[in-house]
């Protein structure tokens, strides 16, 4: 089965610096990637998310790349302000309902 | 668009009753509906795969006469906790899919056995 590693697992940044982060999943056949914006004490939200056929997808300052040679996607987040301050999941799936998710990263933003 | 509640926020229970959940797709119809259990500060742990009219699947090492899941209709999926005990305590999220095989997630459960 599908298996999605994330990477870094803490980040922290200041307010007004890019945070990038990064998944790799094993399963060539997965062609959907969402990642999801996680408060606490609350769902998971989608924020974003890119299909095997779009190499980069922007939606304001958040943007996500994939590479499906290498099997790898990242969210990129510019400007960073202290309410970005979440844990975020990237999630692969493509064969079914098989949707995997990575372990989070704690974003945290300085003021 | 896309919204998924869940029922209750939060609860308390006794050792040994059930507990019942229920996520609903408010604002559109979900053939597939997904619970998941989350531990503090950890992903999402997939329990089991809802599909409205017939039998969830359920994932491995998850108990199905323990957590048991009802997709009556295409917006209303429920999970019960029978003979809930202190391990079960944790976050239980319910997502709803959408086109395009997107999961759109409830607010959670957070449950306390007693």
């Amino acid at each position: 089965g599908e298996n999605v590693e994330q990477h870094p697992s803490t980040l922290s940044v200041q307010e007004g610096d890019s945070a990038v982060i990064k998944c790799t999943y094993s399963d060539s056949a997965s062609n959907y990637f969402p990642w999801y914006k996680q408060e606490l004490g609350k769902g998971p939200q989608l924020i974003i998310d890119i299909r095997s056929n779009v190499g980069e997808k922007k939606d304001q300052r958040i943007a996500v790349t994939l590479n499906k040679t290498a099997k790898h996607f990242s969210l990129h987040i510019t400007e960073t302000q202290p309410e970005d301050s979440a844990v975020y999941f990237c999630a692969a799936s493509g064969r079914g309902n098989d949707m995997r998710f990575g372990a989070g990263t704690r974003l945290t933003v300085k003021p | 668009g896309a919204v998924v509640s869940q029922h209750p926020s939060r609860v308390i229970c006794k050792s040994g009753t059930s507990v019942k959940i229920e996520c609903r797709s408010l604002d559109f119809q979900a053939t597939t509906m997904f619970w998941y259990r989350q531990f503090p500060k950890k992903s999402l742990m997939l329990m089991a795969t809802s599909n409205e009219g017939s039998k969830a699947t359920y994932e491995q090492g998850v108990e199905k006469d323990k957590f048991l899941i009802n997709h009556a209709s295409l917006t209303l999926s429920t999970l019960t906790v029978t003979s809930a005990h202190p391990e079960d305590s944790s976050f239980y999220i319910c997502s709803a899919e959408g086109l395009g095989e997107t999961q759109y997630f409830g607010p959670g459960t957070r449950l306390l056995v007693l």
